[in-house]
């Protein structure tokens, strides 16, 4: 069975600092892995997604994952941080069609 | 054009309305999704359907009814809601294969009173 599991409910940084979203999945098969944002009562956004081939991937807005197979993690990262940044992040593994599993989220603060 | 797109954005309905809501995609996507999201919650898996036909239904109740009327048409009828039934109501569509993307459209904020 897959399942995601997104390490901090809440990440708060500064503006101009570095960013980094915690996210681990369980799979059986190799599996996609993808992160979304959310801004307030919006739709999702997709920042970027792993489907085995690199395992550095490199998204929307400044932002990348590495998958490490090893350590079953996807962590999201971004070197500066905007304040447009700030908004709801959610991790999604899919190892069977039209199936997305969804982590909790994690909100994104930004401090001026 | 990656956009999927819902109509209305927002609706409040009393529990005795019928009320419908309506998703749009002109990508080519077989499959089509309903989710619904409530407050600092991920999205809930409600319907998929493939090919136009009901695929996975996660044990919604009957006062939500899906119709796919053609493959680039999802809408999701409503009937005899609950407050709790007021949520962000999501629509999403993709390839359907094992490893493409979902695209979301912006949502139905919807409010049951």
């Amino acid at each position: 069975a897959q399942s995601v599991t997104q390490l901090d409910s809440h990440v708060s940084v500064s503006e101009g600092t570095p960013v980094l979203l915690r996210c681990n999945y369980s799979s059986s098969y190799s599996p996609s892995l993808f992160w979304y944002v959310q801004h307030p009562n919006k739709g999702l956004q997709l920042l970027l997604k792993y489907t085995s081939a690199a395992t550095l991937v490199k998204g929307i807005n400044g932002f990348e994952a590495e998958f490490k197979k090893s350590e079953t993690s996807f962590h999201l990262t971004k070197p500066s941080a905007h304040m447009s940044d700030a908004a709801e992040y959610f991790c999604v593994v899919s190892d069977q069609a039209y199936k997305y599993i969804f982590g909790t989220g994690t909100r994104l603060k930004v401090l001026a | 054009d990656t956009e999927v797109t819902q109509t209305p954005k927002h609706l409040v309905m009393g529990m005795t309305n019928k009320k419908s809501l309506k998703c749009e995609q002109h990508m080519g996507h077989r499959a089509m999704y309903w989710y619904k999201q409530k407050a600092k919650k991920p999205p809930e898996l409600m319907f998929v359907y493939s090919y136009e036909k009901l695929s996975i239904n996660e044990s919604v109740p009957s006062r939500f009814s899906p119709e796919c009327p053609n493959s680039s048409l999802l809408n999701l009828h409503l009937h005899a809601l609950q407050p709790e039934d007021s949520a962000l109501y999501l629509c999403a569509s993709s390839q359907g294969g094992e490893d493409t993307e979902a695209f979301f459209g912006q949502g139905t904020r919807l409010t049951v009173v």
